[in-house]
């Protein structure tokens, strides 16, 4: 079945910067987009960005350009988001998710980074 | 970006009788290749999202059916026909047509 395994939770101080990897398996990797999804503490889920597995396509939200960077390693069907000059507002549980044409149907367990002082 | 709006933001429900969900987008979810990309996800306590509905009325795999999803253009609805307990969580709505993808602000739904 479809699994998506995320690194572990991670503490920051302000300013740092954060890589997540999350390693895929169950399916063909390199057939699905990847997105990244946030929940930050009492807040909705906020899209962050999609990534193809295989060739250079990338698309961030606007708000996180300059800041985010996702990267993909086929050898290893893992996908990563790095998000840098971390401050408290990016405190959140951070999602990989498959999208299978629009939709997202395959979330992984979610990483939690706290950043902070 | 389209703003996603969802009614109501809390939903206590009785056991076994149904609820509702409401989510209205600020533009348009149809997309040029004639789908409309408006999905539902269930969020429950410490387990990642779960898809539950998409193009507006299509359960996914493994989803009771007690969920269903209708609507169209702008306006959508998601409804519990029966509330189980294990239906307690917040419910998101989602569009997909267009670039960012956009969420609404989730509906709680608990039992009374």
């Amino acid at each position: 079945q479809v699994q998506l395994v995320q690194s572990g939770a991670e503490v920051k101080t302000p300013g740092a910067s954060v890589k997540i990897s999350c390693k895929a398996s169950g399916y063909a990797f390199i057939n699905y987009f990847m997105h990244w999804v946030r929940q930050a503490p009492g807040q909705s889920l906020e899209w962050m960005g999609i990534i193809s597995p295989v060739t250079t396509y990338r698309h961030y939200a606007q708000k996180f350009q300059g800041r985010v960077t996702m990267t993909s390693d086929t050898s290893t069907s893992t996908i990563y988001m790095e998000l840098s000059s971390l401050t408290s507002d990016d405190t959140a549980v951070y999602y990989c998710v498959r999208a299978d044409v629009q939709d997202f149907d395959s979330w992984g367990q979610g990483t939690l980074v706290t950043v902070s002082s | 970006d389209i703003v996603m709006t969802q009614t109501p933001l809390s939903s206590p429900v009785t056991l076994g009788q149904p609820a509702s969900i409401s989510c209205r987008s600020s533009e348009s979810l149809v997309h040029s290749d004639g789908n409309t990309y408006l999905s539902w996800y269930q969020l429950r306590p410490g387990q990642p999202p779960r898809l539950l509905i998409y193009k507006i009325s299509n359960r996914f795999a493994g989803v009771p059916d007690r969920f269903s999803g209708s609507g169209a253009g702008t306006d959508f609805i998601l409804t519990i026909s029966r509330v189980e307990a294990e239906d307690v969580g917040i419910y998101y709505c989602m569009q997909a047509t267009q670039f960012p993808r956009t969420f609404g602000q989730g509906t709680r739904v608990d039992i009374k």
